[in-house]
C-alpha cells in the first residue's frame, strides 16, 4: 500500500525567511503533484514532477523530486503572507483499478 | 470560466435522508474522480471513472454510489448519510495523457 508523508504538519513562518516542506513516499512512483488548497475551498495544482531530478519553480515555490530517495521537496523562498495555505503533495501508485492520486496529510503554512 | 462545476456548493442534509452531489465539466476529460476531504485531513479517493467504466476503492461505503450518465456529468449519491459522511466533496477530472488534475470548487456537506 502507498504511503505519503509529509513533514511538517504545521508550520509557521516570518516573513522573509526561507523553509522547506518534505514529502516522503514508500513505493515506486514517477509521478508526483504539489497542491494548494486554501480554507474551504479547492485544490489548486502547483506542480506536476514527472521524472527523477525535476525541479520546477514558480514565483517564490521550488518543488524537486528524487525518485531514488522517493523524496520531494517544496521550497519557499522569502515567504510572503500570501503563501499562507495547506500544501499537499500526492503520488500517483497503481491499483487494481488503475491508477489514482494517494496525498499527504498536508502541510499548514502560517506566514507570519 | 469554471471548467469543473460541482453542485451546490453547500449542502445540507438530515441524517439518513439520500443526497445527491452533482459535478460538471466543460473539458471533455474522459477521467472522473470523486474525493472525500474532512476537516484538515487530505482528500481520500472514493471512486473514480475511466470513461464509463467505475473503479470502486476498497473502503469505500457501500453508501455511496456514484452515476456517469455521459462524459460531462458525474453524480455522488450518498443514500443514507451519517454524521461521519458530514465533509468536503471534490471532484476532479484529467484526460489519459495529461497528468494534470482539474478540480471542482467542492461541494461542503452538512449533516444533521
Amino acid at each position: 500500500e502507498l504511503k505519503v508523508e509529509q513533514n511538517p504538519l504545521f508550520l509557521s513562518m516570518q516573513e522573509g525567511k526561507n523553509y522547506t516542506i518534505y514529502c516522503n513516499y514508500s513505493t515506486t512512483s514517477d509521478r508526483l503533484y504539489w497542491y494548494r488548497q486554501d480554507p474551504g475551498k479547492s485544490l489548486e495544482s502547483l506542480f506536476v514532477l514527472l521524472s527523477n531530478g525535476a525541479v520546477k519553480q514558480e514565483g517564490r515555490l521550488m518543488a524537486s523530486l528524487d525518485t531514488k530517495a522517493r523524496l520531494s521537496t517544496l521550497h519557499i523562498t522569502a515567504a510572503v503572507h500570501d503563501l499562507s495555505a495547506t500544501y499537499f503533495c500526492a503520488v500517483r501508485g497503481y491499483g487494481t483499478s488503475g491508477s489514482r492520486l494517494t496525498f499527504g496529510e498536508g502541510t499548514q503554512l502560517t506566514v507570519n | 470560466d469554471a471548467m469543473v462545476i460541482q453542485n451546490p456548493r453547500y449542502q445540507v442534509t438530515q441524517f439518513g435522508k439520500p443526497v445527491t452531489l452533482s459535478c460538471s465539466q466543460t473539458l471533455n476529460h474522459n477521467v472522473m474522480y470523486w474525493y472525500q476531504q474532512k476537516s484538515s485531513q487530505a482528500p481520500k479517493l472514493l471512486f473514480h471513472y475511466y470513461d464509463k467504466d467505475f473503479n470502486n476503492e476498497a473502503d469505500t461505503p457501500d453508501n455511496f454510489q456514484s452515476r456517469r450518465p455521459n462524459t460531462s456529468f458525474c453524480f455522488l449519491d450518498i443514500r443514507s448519510p451519517g454524521l461521519g459522511d458530514a465533509a468536503m466533496y471534490l471532484c476532479a477530472t484529467r484526460t489519459t495523457t495529461n497528468e494534470k488534475l482539474f478540480f471542482g470548487s467542492g461541494t461542503q456537506l452538512s449533516v444533521l
